[in-house]
């Protein structure tokens, strides 16, 4: 069975830094390609970032890029996101997702992390 | 403002059948497949649709996609109260090397 359970979540000053986690069980995880995807409360889905398998290869959205880091841990099944110069349009539900082939659709979510920037 | 566009809301009633819009450009879904998530009130997004018009296993052929040049529609026959949920589409955007939602679509079944 498939697991993805994020973690790192919390309230985080403008300008502050936080890094997500995301571990990952049920599958292969070092030949899957993996994304983060956010939602504000009350909006719609955003692609963050995305990752290869191997971890040679990684994406980002403009609004995440140059503040926000992919990473993965092949070895601990896990998947991270460091965030840096957080703003208060960053404030929002992190989810996990699994790519079913690289980065053409996401076949298993997370339940999310939220992630609140706020003074 | 979504690279995406679909319609804010559509509704129908129990039974009828609904479609929901999602029109991109050459970059997007002109040449990349589609993939739909349906989300249900406070849960994670699930996948509906991938690859234009695939159906992951235990998703029932009420769901179905069409892709026609820059534009795909979702169709779901026989609503069911249960199908109220948001809907998004997505694909890869080969300029700005990114995946792209939809803004999304709020089904209601009256």
């Amino acid at each position: 069975e498939v697991q993805l359970l994020e973690s790192g979540g919390g309230l985080v000053q403008p300008g502050g830094s936080l890094r997500l986690s995301c571990a990952a069980s049920g599958f292969t995880f070092s030949s899957t390609a993996m994304s983060w995807v956010r939602q504000a409360p009350g909006k719609g889905l955003e692609w963050v970032s995305g990752i290869s398998g191997a971890g040679g290869a990684a994406y980002y959205a403009d609004s995440v890029k140059g503040r926000f880091t992919i990473s993965r841990d092949n070895s601990k099944n896990t998947l991270y996101l460091q965030m840096s110069s957080l703003r208060a349009e960053d404030t929002a539900l992190y989810y996990c997702a699994k790519d079913q082939d690289y980065f053409s659709s996401f076949d298993f979510w997370g339940q999310g992390t939220l992630v609140t920037v706020s003074s | 403002q979504s690279v995406l566009t679909q319609p804010p809301s559509v509704s129908a009633a129990p039974g009828q059948k609904v479609t929901i819009s999602c029109s991109g450009s050459n970059s997007n879904i002109g040449n990349n497949y589609v993939s739909w998530y349906q989300q249900l009130p406070r849960t994670a997004p699930k996948l509906l649709i991938y690859d234009n018009s695939k159906r992951p296993s235990g998703i029932p052929d009420r769901f179905s996609c069409s892709k026609s040049g820059t534009s795909a529609t979702l169709g779901i026959t026989g609503l069911q109260t249960g199908d109220e949920a948001n809907y998004y589409c997505a694909t890869w955007d080969r300029s700005l090397s990114a995946v792209v939602f939809g803004g999304g679509t709020k089904l209601t079944v009256l």
